[in-house]
C-alpha cells in the first residue's frame, strides 16, 4: 500500500493566490513525521515544513503552512500569496518511528505552475 | 557556506565502469543517507549511516556500497554500471528527527 499519496499531479496556481496541495499518509506508528520538500528545475531539494504527529498545533514557516488533520491522516501544503519562483515540483514525504531509521518515504510529488 | 555538497554534480560514464559519488555535510549531523530519484521524479532511500555505522540498507544491488570514513562524510561507490543506474542521487543528513537536509544531488548518466 502507498505510504505517502500525492493526487494531484499538477496544478496551475494565479499569482498572488493561495494554493493547497494535498498529501495523505498511511501509517500504524503513533509516532511520525511529516516533511514537505520543493524541487524547482535546476533540481535541489529544498526542506520547507516540518509537522510531528505529536505537535499539538499545525507547522508554519513564512508563507507555508501544513493544514494537518491526523484523523483523515492528511498533511496537505498550503502556500500563501503565490509567487513566480513557487513553480516547482512538490514532494510530501513521511518518517516513521526510530526502528524505521528516520528513513523519508516520499510520494510521487505535485507540480506546481503560478501563472502571472 | 554550503551545508551538503556532492561531488560530482554531473557523471556520465559507460556500462560496465566503477564509479564513486561523494558527499560531505558541515552541520555536525550524526546521521547520513543516500537518496535515489529515478527518470519519473521518485525518489527512495538507499542507505543510513548513523555516526559511520549503517543502519538502513534498503533492498539495494550488492553494486553499490557506502563508505562513511567519518561522520561528516558518506561515499557512494558503485560497480559495474548499468543503464538503470541512471538517476540522479542525493546525499541527506539530519540530526533531529524532524530534519532531513539535501544536497544538490549527482544527476548520473549510464550509457
Amino acid at each position: 500500500a502507498q505510504k505517502i499519496t500525492q493526487t494531484q499531479p499538477g496544478m496551475f496556481v494565479q499569482e498572488k493566490e493561495a494554493v493547497t496541495l494535498d498529501c495523505t499518509y498511511d501509517t500504524s506508528d503513533p509516532s511520525y513525521g511529516l516533511f514537505w520538500y520543493k524541487q524547482p528545475s535546476s533540481g535541489e531539494m529544498i526542506f520547507l515544513i516540518y509537522q510531528g504527529s505529536y505537535d499539538q498545533q499545525n507547522a508554519t514557516e513564512g508563507r507555508y503552512s501544513l493544514n494537518f488533520q491526523k484523523a483523515r491522516k492528511s498533511a496537505n501544503l498550503v502556500i500563501s500569496a503565490s509567487q513566480l519562483g513557487d513553480s516547482a515540483m512538490y514532494f510530501c514525504a513521511m518518517r516513521e518511528g526510530r526502528e524505521y531509521g528516520n528513513k523519508l518515504v516520499f510520494g510521487a510529488g505535485t507540480i506546481l505552475r503560478v501563472k502571472s | 557556506d554550503t551545508a551538503v555538497s556532492q561531488t560530482p554534480k554531473y557523471l556520465v560514464t559507460q556500462m560496465g565502469n566503477d564509479k564513486s559519488i561523494k558527499c560531505e555535510q558541515n552541520l555536525g549531523h550524526d546521521t547520513m543517507y543516500w537518496y535515489k530519484q529515478d527518470s519519473k521524479k521518485f525518489l527512495k532511500i538507499m542507505f543510513s549511516y548513523n555516526n559511520k555505522e549503517l543502519i538502513i540498507n534498503e533492498t539495494v544491488p550488492n553494486r553499490f556500497s557506502p563508505k562513511s570514513p567519518d561522520k561528516a562524510h558518506l561515499n557512494l561507490h558503485i560497480n559495474s554500471l548499468e543503464l538503470g543506474d541512471s538517476a540522479v542521487y542525493f546525499c541527506a543528513s539530519s540530526q533531529t528527527l524532524r530534519e532531513q537536509y539535501f544536497g544538490p544531488g549527482t544527476r548520473l548518466t549510464v550509457t
